[in-house]
């Protein structure tokens, strides 16, 4: 099946510090894919969609300059969160849709590993 | 997208067969349904979409009635590896999103915390 990854998986940083973390498809190309952010006990949320070679589209409440989001290429997105808070800390999750329907099937999203995030 | 609600939570024993129970009520004539399965400090996995009556693979079931406005995953012969909390998500899957050339992020539920016991 379809493969996304995630670097770093863990990341421990002080505060004020920026953290970056990138998404992969590894086996399939992704115009498009998508940033969760998950607090313990609670369910994902959707906090922008990235798309290649354009601006990514932020949800409502979540701050464009703080979560930064490139999408350089068909296989890779990044995000990186500049001045980092302890309220910052959380699961950070990447998830990638094949639209061409090469890997598994049509429109199914294939979600990454996640990254720990822990600001001290 | 269409608002789902889930058991908080499930008790079960290793070698039963599991039942979970999603409403959406106003699911949409365009709206897919579809589970995940999430373990701790994972990504969530993809289990089975429907759009009605019943759809199995190889690990799941999924039963949903003519009016569509339940669905039930159902878990055969369950192990102590399923335990997990498991998503109903309900949703267009192939509406173009903002973006102009793919689709929407999906909305997640709060889940049910599935237990197995020995």
């Amino acid at each position: 099946g379809a493969v996304v990854s995630q670097h770093p998986s863990r990341v421990i940083c002080k505060s004020g510090t920026s953290v970056k973390i990138e998404c992969r498809s590894l086996d399939f190309q992704a115009t498009t894919m998508f940033w969760y952010r998950q607090f313990p006990k609670q369910s994902l949320m959707l906090m922008a969609t990235s798309n290649e070679g354009s601006k990514a589209t932020y949800e409502q409440g979540v701050e464009k300059d703080k979560f930064l989001i490139n999408h350089a290429s068909l296989t890779l997105s990044t995000l990186t969160v500049t001045s980092a808070h302890p309220e910052d800390s959380s699961f950070y999750i990447c998830s990638a849709r094949d639209l061409q329907g090469l890997a598994g099937g049509l429109n199914e999203q294939f979600f990454g590993p996640g990254t720990r995030l822990t600001v001290l | 997208l269409a608002k789902t609600t889930q058991p908080i939570s499930m008790d079960s024993y290793e070698g039963q067969e599991v039942n979970i129970t999603c409403s959406h009520n106003n699911i949409a004539t365009n709206d897919y349904i579809t589970w995940y399965q999430q373990f701790p400090s994972q990504g969530p996995r993809f289990i089975i979409q429907g759009y009605k009556t019943k759809v199995t693979n190889e690990v799941a079931s999924l039963f949903i009635p003519a009016d569509r406005k339940s669905s039930t995953l159902s878990l055969p012969r369950v192990s102590l590896s399923d335990t997990a909390v498991y998503y109903c998500l309900v949703g267009d899957m192939y509406r173009s999103g903002d973006s102009g050339g793919g689709a929407d992020g999906l909305t997640f539920g709060k889940g049910t915390h599935l237990i197995i016991q020995p």
